[in-house]
């Protein structure tokens, strides 16, 4: 149980156009979903907390008119890179909240999607 | 917010050696401490946690122990063999409805032969 995915795994577009991202959580219900970006060889640096039914929680410094997040099910949030550029290359990381997973607040991860800009 | 530390970025140890990975908390509020291992390309996975009522956790080869009063916990990776290789990542959180986890730099393990 607790299966989380992405599409697409890996995606080339050409630099000023938009990019759309999938995160699915396939057997249960995810009321709050997370979107990181890793640049290679770096960790992972959570972009925005995305809750079912709202708006999304960016971090400082994540640009929310560049990064649109949309959680419209509870088994769908989508991130989507609007006039993407070289420097947004990067992989890009979801994972989803359980609520019946218990106390440990245990987030599962999707596969990653990589994403580059030419 | 809470900050993580982690050290050493990179480790290199030979085969049937322990390994041992370091990270420090910021806020004392956390109370959940995962340890994740990323092989390169692939998602990040779970492959021990520690919450703070419990000093220390252990899992056949790996173990995990936690001071909360220095606000620091480390993974132990015992009998390394060359499977193991790869960035591990410790995390911090506070357990609750959707808590964010807040990960540490990673470090890169090698295990030789």
């Amino acid at each position: 149980g607790a299966v989380v995915s992405q599409h697409p795994s890996w995606v080339i577009c050409k630099s000023g156009t938009s990019v759309k991202i999938e995160c699915r959580s396939l057997d249960f219900q995810a009321t709050t979903m997370f979107w990181y970006r890793q640049f290679p060889k770096q960790s992972l640096m959570l972009m925005a907390t995305s809750n079912e039914g709202s708006k999304a929680t960016y971090e400082q410094g994540v640009e929310k008119d560049k990064f649109l997040i949309n959680h419209a099910s509870l088994t769908l949030s989508t991130l989507t890179v609007t006039s993407a550029h070289p420097e947004d290359s990067s992989f890009y990381i979801c994972s989803a909240f359980n609520p019946s997973g218990g106390e440990y607040n245990e987030q599962f991860f999707g596969p990653g999607t990589r994403l580059t800009v030419l | 917010g809470e900050n993580v530390e982690q050290h050493p970025s990179t480790l290199s140890v030979q085969e049937g050696d322990s390994a041992v990975i370091k990270c420090t908390y910021s806020d004392s509020a956390s109370n959940y401490f995962p340890w994740y291992k990323q092989e390169l390309g692939k998602r990040p996975q779970l492959i021990i946690d520690i919450r703070s009522n419990v000093g220390e956790k252990k899992d056949q080869r790996i173990a995990v122990t936690l001071n909360k009063t220095a606000k620091h916990f480390s993974l132990h990776i015992t009998e390394t063999q060359p499977e193991d290789s790869a960035v591990y990542f410790c995390a911090a959180s506070v357990t609750g409805t959707a808590s964010k986890l807040t990960f540490g730099t990673g470090t890169r393990l090698q295990v030789t032969l």
